[in-house]
């Protein structure tokens, strides 16, 4: 069966220091995989999302990025963290070619921007 | 306007009755439709999908859709206070990306 792991669950990290998140993927091949931000009482907002090793695409202008370096690896990174980074981040996967566009996510990672 | 909106709420019911959770979107050619339950520092979970006009029943769930009234709604039935909970709606336009578009969630309190 496929699982998808998240780590760390909690962080807390001082502004203006670097970021990395990371996210993985087992019991699948090529999945779609996603980057949300939850901002504290928000929706999720798509950071990023990837079809393939190396594609990635960004849904909106910030102070974060994405690398998928190995098929099932997806990393969220910052070279210097904001206030605004603050929030609750969901890595997500979805099969590819799937019919459907049912998302499994993981199990986030808080994360505290002091 | 947003492409997806929710009353945030919180909507409160008592034990045992029927919850009515509201979405509307504002993009014509979106094409599937989910709602997520989310509870407090978990992440969402998938609870109904729909794709057609009308309903879709699972259980206590009832989804509903309205692609010409850009609607998309959820009821509980017999709610339970383990159904409190914030509950996303999320729709997508393309298929091939899956990328979805949430809403800002309503929280549900069901009060035994």
């Amino acid at each position: 069966s496929q699982t998808i792991h998240q780590w760390p669950a909690t962080l807390v990290q001082p502004v203006g220091s670097p970021l990395s998140l990371e996210c993985t993927v087992e019991g699948t091949s090529n999945p779609n995989l996603y980057w949300y931000r939850q901002a504290a009482g928000r929706g999720l907002q798509l950071l990023f999302y990837s079809v393939g090793i190396g594609q990635i695409s960004s849904e909106v202008p910030q102070n974060l990025s994405a690398s998928r370096p190995q098929d099932r690896q997806f990393i969220l990174s910052s070279k210097k963290l904001l206030l605004s980074d603050s929030g609750f981040y969901l890595c997500a996967w979805r099969p590819t070619g799937a019919t459907n566009e049912k998302l499994f996510f993981g199990s986030g990672t808080q994360l505290s921007v002091l | 306007q947003k492409e997806v909106e929710q009353n945030s709420g919180p909507l409160s019911v008592p034990e045992g009755a029927i919850a009515s959770l509201n979405c509307t979107y504002s993009d014509r050619v979106s094409q599937s439709f989910f709602w997520y339950r989310q509870y407090s520092g978990k992440s969402p979970e998938l609870i109904m999908s729909i794709y057609s006009n009308g309903d879709k029943e699972d259980g206590r769930f009832t989804a509903q859709l309205n692609k010409a009234s850009q609607y998309v709604s959820l009821l509980i039935r017999d709610s339970q206070p383990s159904d409190s909970a914030t509950y996303l709606c999320a729709v997508t336009r393309s298929s091939n990306t899956g990328k979805l578009i949430f809403g800002q969630g309503t929280t549900l309190q069901v009060k035994p």
